[in-house]
This record gives C-alpha cells, sequence and structure tokens, in this order.
C-alpha cells in the first residue's frame, strides 16, 4: 500500500522569506500526487495537482511543486511567502490501481508566516 | 456549482451513544464519496469510500459505519461510540474516473465524553 511522508510538522517563517515543504511517497507504479491546503477555520482545497506530463507543476496562489521520480518526491514551494499563507498543507498520492481513487494524505505541514 | 454539506458542525455525546452524521453533495451526480478523518499531526486517514448507492469500502477497522441511501448522500454512523472515536471527520468527493478530490465538507468536530 502506498504511504506518504511529510518530514517537517511545523515551519515557521517570515514575510518574503522562501517556502520549501518536502513531500515523499512509497508506491513504485504510477502515481497522481496533490498538495491540499487548510486556511485557519476554512475548508480543505486543492493547491496543486500533479497528473502527467511537466514535472513541473504551477497551482494557485504562487505554488508550484517538482515531481521527481527518481527521488519519490512532490515538494511544494512558494518563492516569496506572505502572512496569508499561514496554513496546514497537506501532500496526497492516489494510484491507478487505488479503488474509487481514494487519496492517501501525509501528517500535514503547519506553516506560520510572521509578518 | 457543486457544493458539499456536513452536519452537525460540532457534536458533543457521552460514551455508548449512538451517531449519525451526514453528508449530501449537490451539482454532480454518480460522484465518489469518502469520510475522512482528520487527527492533528497525522493528517487525514480513509474511512470509508463508495463508488455507488449502497456500494461502501471500509478502510480501517473500527467503531464506525457508512452507508449510501441516495447517490449524493453519505452517512457515518456508529451504535455505540468509544472515547477514541473523537475526531475532525470530513466528507469529500471526486468525479467518476478523475484523479484526485473535487471538494471536502466543513467538517464535525466530534467529541466523545
Amino acid at each position: 500500500a502506498q504511504s506518504v511522508s511529510q518530514h517537517n510538522h511545523h515551519v515557521i517563517l517570515s514575510e518574503a522569506a522562501s517556502l520549501e515543504l518536502g513531500c515523499n511517497y512509497s508506491y513504485g507504479g504510477t502515481v497522481n500526487l496533490f498538495w491540499y491546503v487548510q486556511y485557519p477555520g476554512q475548508h480543505l482545497q486543492l493547491l496543486l495537482k500533479y497528473l502527467s506530463g511537466d514535472p513541473l507543476v504551477k497551482g494557485i496562489k504562487g505554488f508550484e511543486a517538482e515531481f521527481i521520480k527518481s527521488k519519490f518526491s512532490f515538494n511544494l514551494r512558494k518563492p516569496s511567502v506572505q502572512w496569508s499563507d499561514t496554513a496546514e498543507y497537506f501532500c496526497a498520492v492516489t494510484t491507478f490501481k487505488a479503488a474509487g481513487n481514494k487519496l492517501t494524505f501525509g501528517g500535514g505541514t503547519r506553516v506560520l508566516v510572521k509578518p | 456549482s457543486q457544493t458539499i454539506h456536513q452536519w452537525p458542525a460540532t457534536l458533543v455525546q457521552p460514551v455508548g451513544s449512538p451517531l449519525s452524521l451526514e453528508c449530501t453533495v449537490e451539482g454532480t451526480s454518480n460522484p465518489n464519496l469518502y469520510w475522512y478523518r482528520q487527527a492533528a499531526g497525522r493528517g487525514l486517514q480513509l474511512l470509508f469510500y463508495s463508488v455507488g448507492i449502497g456500494q461502501i469500502s471500509s478502510e480501517v477497522p473500527q467503531n464506525l459505519s457508512a452507508s449510501r441511501p441516495q447517490d449524493r448522500q453519505f452517512i457515518l454512523s456508529s451504535k455505540k461510540l468509544l472515547l477514541s472515536d473523537s475526531g475532525f471527520y470530513l466528507c469529500a468527493w471526486s468525479e467518476m474516473g478523475l484523479a484526485g478530490l473535487g471538494y471536502f465538507g466543513p467538517g464535525t468536530r466530534l467529541t466523545v465524553t
């Protein structure tokens, strides 16, 4: 069964700093990869996804993620964060063999951006 | 547009009492439906998913059950709650055949006392 690891549980940084959140998955076959974000008091929402093609994926709010197949990684990046990026971020994976398109999530990373 | 509703938003129940959480989806047909439990530091754990009316798949053995009596209705239940059932429960959906979840509901905070 697939699993997803997010190594940083908490990240604190200042506005304008760069952000990179690590995500590694364990599955040897073809995968679809996702980053979700949960802002304080709001629903989980999709930030970006990789299905196929260009391994560098751009999402909403200036986020991007790079799929490196050889490293089983899908790290999330943002060059310059804002206070409004304070949220919890979840990496998730699904495979073509996953019945019902079910997603496996990582443990999440809480990001606090100080103004 | 698609909308997903969950209720109640918060619930406090004593140990041994029954549970019924409801989720309904609007604006789509024949969705895949999911129940997740979110615990701090442990991400989202998939509890159940359904690819159609009356079709329920359970991911983890537990004190809970799920039912899908209608195409866009998904119910999470328990006959007797345990303390360990406390948590934040999220309903979600995806379109059939498309990878990745479409939307998550607002969630239900369940506290078992």
